[in-house]
């Protein structure tokens, strides 16, 4: 168990609807990191937040939103779903840089079923 | 761009030894590994940093050839435990994200 979770674990919905994505870092933790992950693209970054600000964005649809609230959780909005967005998604956490490592811890990921 | 990872599947006896071999085109500050169980999440390995320190796994070690930009990692005496899908991420410096590679598929067999 990392420390990370993840709700729900499991949503499947129907194309054109939207849905919230929810990850709890661990404790300490002040960054999280989305990834999507299909079948046929490995492991896709989507977009980092620390301590609440966004830091870095990957190959982010405008879709798709995050942000990250005051208590460091943070929630990804998918929009508009097509069913190519059926996919694993999976939040990392990682601690305040000190030393130059940054290990990102994974949580158990939502799987998104777009029918 | 993606590190092209190899090779991209090899299945080996329990107590054999494999070598993943990671590449990238850009210039690297770390490498991380991780392994992922079908349906599960990527668990952290290890992380070697430009300059040569490390820190990860007792049983797995890395090496990271700054000059080729370049990561392997070496599995001995395998386990069945071992079996998944390893992935290297690369990260640029001052930047946290991660760039994950197209992930190596190891099967331990009996």
């Amino acid at each position: 168990d990392s420390g990370v979770t993840q709700t729900p674990k499991h949503l499947i919905t129907a194309t054109g609807q939207r849905v919230t994505l929810r990850c709890s870092p661990r404790s300490g933790d002040l960054s999280v990191y989305w990834y999507q992950q299909s079948l046929d693209q490995g492991l896709q970054f989507l977009i980092q937040y620390y301590n609440g600000e966004e830091r870095a964005k990957g190959n982010i649809l405008e879709r798709f939103s995050a942000q990250q609230f005051p208590d460091l959780h943070s929630e990804l909005n998918l929009s508009s779903l097509e069913l190519g967005d059926s996919a694993l998604y999976f939040c990392a956490s990682s601690a305040p840089r000190t030393s130059g490592y940054n290990e990102q811890f994974f949580g158990p990921g939502t799987r998104l079923t777009v029918l | 761009q993606q590190p092209v990872q190899s090779p991209q599947a090899v299945i080996l006896r329990e107590g054999e030894d494999a070598v993943i071999n990671c590449s990238s085109s850009k210039a690297l500050y770390s490498v991380h590994w991780y392994r992922q169980k079908h349906g599960e999440a990527p668990v952290f390995l290890m992380i070697l940093l430009k300059g040569g320190e490390q820190k990860g796994h007792e049983k797995i070690s890395a090496s990271f050839n700054e000059k080729k930009q370049q990561s392997s990692l070496y599995l001995t005496a395998s386990q069945l435990s071992y079996s998944g899908t390893y992935f290297c991420g690369t990260a640029n410096f001052g930047n946290e994200k991660l760039t994950f590679g197209t992930g190596t598929r190891l099967t331990i067999i009996p």
